[in-house]
């Protein structure tokens, strides 16, 4: 069964400190997607980063950065010197492919929210 | 802007009636969703679209029925809406068929049933 936890629940920072938001997985796909999604207090759902099982390369962006690792089945994702506006509820999801039944169904995590102070 | 809008964007309604929550896409996408969004579950699959008149259930699709008459647009109804089904709905369209491109959200829709 597919399943994603984000056992964090809530998380507390000072403004510049770093992050980091768990994400764990399971499948019993080869081929499969993780993303991350911001949800700000404003109730939008933003698309941040899209990952395919193929792709273990971690990626910055900015202050944000991604460490996917397979062996650990986690997708962590980390923000450097956190600010006021990176509080948010992010989101973790996965989504599994079957060839040519692609439907592109997300499964989500429950949640971090993330609350950044000044 | 991925050319989502949802209508109503917030809904009280008895229990018992029946609501229908609508989402209209300007790209012509494929494939089109529908999410529940409750504290402590994140979000959760309703139903989804594959083309016009082509639906399937997700994981919570008890009490939910959807309809896709034109690509445009994807319409979920509660048929008799019960206190269960207050919650945030979103809409979703994938700008291709498949899993290896995200999603894209409408603004979500408030649904409270008293």
């Amino acid at each position: 069964a597919q399943k994603v936890t984000q056992a964090q629940t809530e998380i507390s920072v000072v403004e510049k400190e770093d992050v980091t938001l768990d994400c764990v997985y399971e499948t019993r796909d080869t081929t499969y997607y993780l993303f991350w999604y911001k949800q700000p207090p404003s109730g939008e759902l933003v698309f941040l980063i899209r990952r395919n099982s193929f792709d273990e390369q971690n990626e910055i962006s900015g202050r944000y950065s991604w460490n996917f690792q397979k062996s650990t089945s986690s997708f962590n994702f980390t923000i450097t010197a956190s600010q006021v506006v990176d509080s948010a509820v992010y989101f973790c999801a996965l989504s599994e492919a079957h060839g040519s039944s692609n439907t592109g169904k997300l499964i989500f995590g429950q949640g971090t929210t993330l609350q950044v102070k000044p | 802007d991925a050319g989502i809008t949802q209508s109503p964007r917030h809904k009280v309604t008895e229990t018992g009636t029946p609501v229908t929550l609508r989402c209209h896409q300007t790209e012509n996408h494929r494939y089109m969703y529908w999410y529940r969004q409750d504290p402590g579950h994140g979000l959760r699959l309703i139903h989804y679209s594959y083309g016009v008149k082509d639906t399937d259930k997700g994981e919570v699709s008890d009490g939910y029925s959807v309809s896709r008459s034109k690509t445009e647009d994807f319409l979920l109804t509660l048929e008799s809406a019960t206190s269960s089904q207050t919650s945030v709905y979103f809409c979703a369209i994938r700008k291709q068929g498949g899993g290896n491109t995200e999603a894209f959200f409408g603004q979500g829709t408030r649904l409270t049933v008293v």
